[in-house]
């Protein structure tokens, strides 16, 4: 069965600074990632998707996401974090092809100082 | 905008009782899903359906019952409740494609 690690339960951050999340999968086959972001109180809202091709994805509010087949992992970066990024991200991966029954790692928390 | 849409919002239930989550979506997606999260842990997968009138386990579904009337609504059902299954429960919809949209989510209290 597939599994997702985030090995950070808790980052902090200065607001300005560069961040980088890490996310190890595990997957038979090609997998289908996610960063999820969680908001307080708030449901999970989609950043950014990987679905075989270029290995570095787009998404939104500056957040950019590297996939590497030979190390397992899909990390997250962002340039400049700002104070409104402070929330719990959650790394995903598709039981199939596409978006389907996803399995969730036990999330990041996001703290900025200012 | 996709709209998943979760009531009640919170709700405390007594040990034993019968709980019953309502999740209604107006996305037109064919996929639904409950997934439940717990302090320190992602979410996990409890119960999930394809087509109206169908359910299937997901990777945690005892103790929890699930129903699909329409393609809209999907019920996520706690015959006996029990203090473990406190917890925040999200509702999520999807066409297996491209997107999982979640709802705000339900914070169940069972004392």
């Amino acid at each position: 069965a597939q599994s997702v690690t985030q090995p950070d339960a808790r980052v902090t951050v200065s607001e300005g600074a560069s961040l980088q999340l890490r996310c190890k999968y595990s997957y038979f086959g090609t997998p289908y990632l996610f960063w999820y972001v969680q908001y307080p109180r708030q449901g999970l809202q989609l950043l950014l998707k990987y679905y075989p091709g270029d290995p570095v994805v787009q998404g939104v509010n500056g957040f950019e996401a590297e996939f590497s087949k030979s190390n397992s992992s899909f990390h997250l970066r962002k340039a400049s974090v700002h104070w409104s990024d402070w929330a719990v991200y959650f790394c995903a991966v598709s039981d199939t092809e596409g978006a389907d029954r996803l399995t969730f790692g036990k999330g990041t928390q996001l703290i900025i100082q200012p | 905008e996709a709209a998943v849409t979760q009531s009640p919002r919170s709700k405390v239930a007594v040990t034993g009782g019968k709980v019953t989550l309502s999740c209604h979506q107006t996305n037109n997606h064919d996929y639904m899903y409950w997934y439940r999260q717990d302090t320190g842990h992602g979410l996990r997968l409890i119960h999930y359906s394809y087509v109206a009138d169908s359910t299937e386990k997901g990777d945690i579904p005892d103790g929890y019952k699930a129903s699909r009337p329409s393609q809209e609504n999907f019920s996520l059902i706690l015959e006996l409740a029990s203090l473990s299954q406190t917890a925040v429960y999200f509702c999520a919809s999807g066409t297996g494609d491209t997107e999982v949209f979640f709802g705000k989510g339900t914070r169940l209290t069972v004392v």
